[in-house]
């Protein structure tokens, strides 16, 4: 079945440690999503992928990178985790921005420690 | 701010209950309006979505929703749930004005009793 797979499901990392969290997608959409989501709060756009173009969220902060080397791989790169950055990171994808329905990987709880 | 407000954040009722859950938001011009659920342990799946035409959609496991312009309001509604109803649900809207990104509410945590 095409979907969004997000890998791992679990993460733990060490405080100031970099960590990568990938998402890989079969359904050949242009457009990848990063969301942060805290506990018992709304998933919060990081930023997103427009085939290669990179579309960053204002308030996004500079600890979070991302990279997409191809069309059904997305990275997100955090430089130096910390505390508050413990959430749930999910990877959606799309056709096209707008209009269009997102489809949402399982998500990757990360635990900074 | 332009925001989405899910107005109940925990609901619990009983099995053959009906469900009516609140969804506003602040943007003007043309929205995309959209619910999501999450089931335990599972993955955001959408629901159902408004973009153009009756008001009224119909999703999928006997859910609706109502847009009401007027009220800036996409209230979700089953008329009565199952227990397998117990989810998270996230109203979400697109708008023109806000960059055509996606926003989502706080989300309402939906438990029905058997």
């Amino acid at each position: 079945d095409a979907m969004v797979i997000q890998n791992p499901r679990y993460q733990v990392t060490q405080f100031g440690k970099p960590v990568t969290l990938s998402c890989s997608q079969t359904l050949n959409h242009n457009v990848m999503y990063w969301y942060q989501q805290k506990s018992s709060q709304a998933p919060k756009l990081l930023f997103h992928y427009y085939d290669k173009d990179f579309n960053n969220e204002a308030d996004t902060p500079d600890n979070f990178q991302s990279r997409r080397p191809n069309t059904s791989f997305c990275f997100l790169d955090i430089r130096s985790p910390g505390l508050g950055d413990a959430a749930m990171y999910l990877c959606a994808t799309s056709t096209r921005t707008g209009v269009e329905t997102q489809y949402f990987g399982p998500g990757t709880r990360l635990l900074v420690l | 701010a332009q925001s989405v407000s899910q107005h109940n954040h925990h609901v619990i009722l009983s099995e053959a209950a009906s469900l009516e859950l609140g969804c506003n938001y602040s943007y003007g011009g043309t929205v995309n309006l959209f619910w999501y659920v999450q089931y335990p342990g599972q993955h955001l799946q959408l629901l159902l979505k408004y973009f153009s035409g009756d008001p009224l959609v119909k999703g999928i496991k006997g859910f609706e929703a109502e847009f009401i312009k007027s009220k800036f309001s996409f209230n979700l509604r089953k008329p009565s749930v199952q227990w397998s109803d117990t989810a998270e649900y996230f109203c979400a809207v697109n708008a023109v004005s806000a960059g055509n990104k996606l926003t989502f509410g706080g989300g309402t945590r939906v438990l029905v009793k058997p």
